[in-house]
């Protein structure tokens, strides 16, 4: 049973352009969401979280909307650089554990 | 700070050999856990630990044993390698701070391979 759906699998924007990653979930118990920057070699990095009692976060370029109703959470990259191409993990928490649940993945590609 | 380590960075193993992926962290941190890294799959959690002495199972556990005998360390044993073991495993450590971002730091990964 798939927890989490991540899509889309593959992204390519331009420089400047705003990709949208999306994560939709089962779990109602998730209580924690965060999304996860990958390059290649390295491990993932966090890089902007939400708690559920809030249906949007912004740091810097990176924007989280959450929409609890629908078990959807995404990351919108604002004026989106060449040093954003990474691999990018939406991994929300189960609520009392720290057990964190991965999406499977979305390859940006950001062209110069 | 060094923050999480993993030992070795490569290794090649013959169907039916042991192992142990070593994982340390300098953080004090009380939350421990290993995932495994497959193409297309994201990262699935092995096993994980909420303290010293303290283990339990994630989403893929078997052909894997963990122990924890100190904060600062928790290794991961391959019992007797299988090619579907092949893959790279990250070590993961964080704290939980209520209200606050909570973090999980991840060291750089061991890529096995299992002929």
């Amino acid at each position: 049973q798939q927890q989490v759906k991540q899509s889309p699998q593959s992204l390519i924007v331009q420089k400047g352009g705003i990709p949208i990653i999306n994560c939709a979930y089962e779990n109602t118990a998730f209580d924690y969401f965060p999304w996860y920057q990958q390059f290649p070699g390295k491990g993932p990095a966090l890089l902007i979280a939400i708690r559920p009692d809030v249906s949007e976060k912004k740091e810097g370029r990176f924007t989280i909307s959450f929409n609890k109703s629908a078990k959807q959470f995404s990351l919108h990259i604002m004026d989106s650089q060449p040093g954003d191409s990474a691999t990018y993990f939406c991994a929300p928490r189960e609520g009392g554990t720290y057990k964190y649940i991965f999406g499977t993945g979305t390859r940006l590609k950001v062209l110069a | 700070n060094a923050g999480v380590t993993q030992t070795p960075k490569f290794q090649v193993l013959k169907t039916g050999q042991s192992m142990t992926l070593q994982c340390a962290q300098d953080m004090n941190h009380e939350y421990m856990s290993w995932y495994r890294q497959d193409p297309g799959m994201g990262l699935r959690l092995i096993h994980y630990s909420v303290g010293a002495g303290i283990t339990d199972q994630g989403e893929v556990p078997n052909g894997y044993n963990v122990s924890r005998s100190t904060t600062e360390d928790f290794p991961l044993r391959l019992l007797s390698a299988a090619p579907s073991q092949t893959s790279v495993y990250f070590c993961a450590s964080s704290s939980p701070h209520r209200g606050l971002k909570e973090t999980q730091y991840f060291g750089p990964g061991t890529r096995l391979l299992v002929l």
